[in-house]
Parts: C-alpha cells; sequence; structure tokens
C-alpha cells in the first residue's frame, strides 16, 4: 500500500475552470500538508491540518480551498483555474507538525491551457 | 524567523568523485535538519535526518551529512557518486514540534560518466 496517495496524477484543464486533488495517507499521521512545486522545483508550503484543523494557511489566493474530512484525508479545492495554477502539487504527511519527517506524495502535475 | 539557503543550485560530478552538496541554515532554537532526494517525477524522499545526539548522521544509498552548531551547516556528502545519484536534493529545517518545516531552494546533481 502507498503510504500518501494522491490523485489524480496528472491534470490538464482550461483556464477558469474548477478542479480537486485527493489525498491520503494510511500512515496515522496528525498532520497532513499541501506544497506547490513550481517549474524552478522551488517547494512552496501552501496549507497544514493537524487532526483536520488548519494550522498553516500561507499567502495562497483564495480560489485555493483545502478540505480535511478526518486526519487521513486533505483534499484540495482550486477555483477558477489560472495559467499560473500550473504546478505540481505534493501532499505530505507527518506524525505531528514539524516532527519527525515528512513523508510525500507522488505528486499532481496541473497544466492550465 | 528559520531560512535555508543552498549553495549552488546545479551541482555536477564524474562518477565516483566525491558529492559535496551545501546546506546553511538560521534557527533561533536547536533545530531539526532533513536531506530529502527527489527523482525525476517522483514526490520526495527522505535521505537522512538530524535531531539530538551524533552530529554524523548516516543515511541511506551512502548519503551522510554533519550537522555543525558554529557554521550553521548541514551540508551532504557522498564519497564516491554513482549515476544513480542524479536527482534533486532539499536541505530542510524545523524548529520541532508545533512548527512548519522549511525548504531549501534544491540543488540539480548531475553525475558525468
Amino acid at each position: 500500500d502507498t503510504a500518501v496517495s494522491q490523485t489524480p496524477k496528472y491534470l490538464v484543464t482550461q483556464m477558469g475552470n474548477d478542479k480537486s486533488i485527493k489525498c491520503e495517507q494510511n500512515l496515522g499521521h496528525d498532520t497532513m500538508y499541501w506544497y506547490k512545486q513550481d517549474s524552478k522545483k522551488f517547494l512552496k508550503i501552501m496549507f497544514s491540518y493537524n487532526n483536520k484543523e488548519l494550522i498553516i494557511n500561507e499567502t495562497v489566493p483564495n480560489r485555493f480551498s483545502p478540505k480535511s474530512p478526518d486526519k487521513a484525508h486533505l483534499n484540495l479545492h482550486i477555483n477558477s483555474l489560472e495559467l499560473g495554477d500550473s504546478a505540481v502539487y505534493f501532499c505530505a504527511s507527518s506524525l505531528a507538525p514539524g516532527t519527525g519527517e515528512l513523508f510525500f506524495g507522488e505528486g499532481s502535475r496541473l497544466t492550465v491551457l | 524567523a528559520q531560512s535555508v539557503t543552498q549553495l549552488g543550485s546545479h551541482v555536477s560530478v564524474s562518477e565516483g568523485a566525491l558529492v559535496l552538496l551545501r546546506c546553511n541554515y538560521s534557527s533561533s532554537v536547536p533545530p531539526y535538519l532533513f536531506w530529502y532526494v527527489q527523482y525525476p517525477n517522483q514526490g520526495l524522499q527522505l535521505l537522512l535526518k538530524y535531531t539530538t545526539g551524533a552530529t554524523l548522521v548516516k543515511g541511506i544509498n551512502g548519503f551522510e551529512a554533519e550537522f555543525k552548531k558554529s557554521e550553521t551547516s548541514f551540508h551532504l556528502t557522498k564519497p564516491s557518486a554513482h549515476m544513480s545519484d542524479a536527482a534533486e536534493y532539499f536541505c530542510a529545517v524545523s524548529e520541532g514540534t508545533g512548527n512548519q518545516f522549511y525548504f531549501g531552494t534544491g540543488t540539480s546533481l548531475t553525475v558525468i560518466p
């Protein structure tokens, strides 16, 4: 079983559309994250949830909305997609905020045309 | 505030040569330090980490790193590069439980046959 799995792996869509990326972890971790990796490989934290509670909300357009139905799942919904949203989005989890190591999913490559 | 600086966004070494990837950090408290590796089209995976104790840390695939508090550094080394080491390497820091992880901008390692 994959520890952190995210779907879909690839997403190609038109500007203005709405899309979602789902993430699930089976590690029993309390904390989950969304990171955005741009074309230069720079990793930027977007959101973090601890036990379904939002604890990190970086400067991200409010078109991006995370949802955590339970501590094993963290989904990312993006409204009104823009060209600049094209990136690879990584879900990750850790035992607790800032503790231990991060376990990453394989990434979801979003291309906005 | 924490920050991570990786000197050299691209490093090239010959197969069999020493690998040295540099990481400097700033932290107001004793940090937790990490090196992650990202192979093409994959998520990040942990190479090694320092939390407390011995300052020389050994990781997977023959990599090691030394925490030097006086130099605020956590450089990654491997005595002999293999072709399979070609990847993107990220240094990260955390100030421990309750805090987030901060990533450097990454170093792309090329191994020349």
